[in-house]
C-alpha cells in the first residue's frame, strides 16, 4: 500500500533547465495537489486537479505547469527553472476535497 | 499579516510536561481547522480536526476560539516521539475551498 509516491526525491538543476516532478497515487482519490514548503513559510498550493482532466491555479501557479490523463497520476513541470523555486515539493492527495490530505515524502529541488 | 501566524519555537519541553500553543487566524469567515504534524524532513500527517466545542485525540486536546480567532493544541505527558513540527492548517469554503497553512510550531520533548 504505496499511498502518495513522488520521484526524484532530491536534484538539482540549473537556471534555464526543465523537469518534472512526479506524483503517483494509489488509493482512488479523485483530488490531487501540489504543494511548495519554504523555510518559515507554511505549505502553499500551486496547482490542484479535482479529476481527471480538470487542473486548475493554486496561490503560487507561476512557473509551473501540471496535467491530469487519468487518476493516479499528476505530475509538476517546470518549464525553465529559477533558483526562486528551491524549495521542497509535495504531492497531496485526498479522498473528496476539503478532507484530510496524504502527503508524498516530498522532493527537494535546488536550483542553481 | 500572515492570513495563519504560529510561534515557530522551539518549545522545549521536559518528558512528561505539558505543553500548550496557539494558531491565530485573520480571516472570520474561517471555517474548518486541523493540526497536523510533520516530523523533521518528513511528510506532513493528518493530527486531528479542530471541532467547535473543542476535541481530544488521547493526550491531545485541541480547542478553537471563534471569538478571538486562535486554534490551541495542548500536549499532556509528552514523549519523546512527540518531538515535530505542529502545522496549523484552515480551510475558507467560501473562498473556493482554500487551505491555509501555518508556518508551524517545533517541539522539542527532551529527557
Amino acid at each position: 500500500n504505496a499511498g502518495v509516491t513522488q520521484t526524484p526525491k532530491f536534484h538539482i538543476l540549473k537556471t534555464g533547465q526543465s523537469m518534472t516532478l512526479q506524483c503517483a497515487q494509489d488509493m482512488n482519490h479523485g483530488y490531487l495537489s501540489w504543494y511548495r514548503q519554504d523555510p518559515g513559510m507554511g505549505l502553499r498550493r500551486i496547482h490542484y486537479s479535482v479529476a481527471a482532466g480538470i487542473t486548475d491555479k493554486g496561490e503560487v501557479p507561476d512557473g509551473y505547469n501540471v496535467s491530469r490523463s487519468n487518476t493516479e497520476d499528476f505530475p509538476l513541470r517546470l518549464e525553465s527553472a529559477a533558483p526562486s523555486q528551491t524549495s521542497v515539493y509535495f504531492c497531496a492527495s485526498s479522498y473528496s476535497f476539503p478532507g484530510e490530505l496524504f502527503f508524498g515524502e516530498g522532493s527537494r529541488l535546488t536550483v542553481l | 499579516r500572515k492570513e495563519v501566524e504560529q510561534d515557530p519555537g522551539p518549545f522545549n519541553v521536559p518528558e512528561g510536561a505539558t505543553v500548550a500553543f496557539n494558531c491565530t487566524y485573520s480571516n472570520s469567515a474561517s471555517q474548518s481547522f486541523f493540526w497536523y504534524r510533520q516530523d523533521c524532513r518528513k511528510e506532513p500527517k493528518l493530527l486531528m480536526s479542530v471541532y467547535s466545542s473543542g476535541n481530544e485525540d488521547g493526550r491531545f486536546t485541541a480547542q478553537l476560539n471563534r471569538a478571538s480567532q486562535y486554534i490551541s493544541l495542548l500536549i499532556r505527558d509528552s514523549k519523546l516521539s512527540d518531538s515535530a513540527t505542529y502545522l496549523c492548517v484552515v480551510l475558507i469554503k467560501a473562498a473556493g475551498n482554500k487551505l491555509t497553512f501555518g508556518g508551524g510550531t517545533r517541539v522539542l520533548v527532551k529527557p
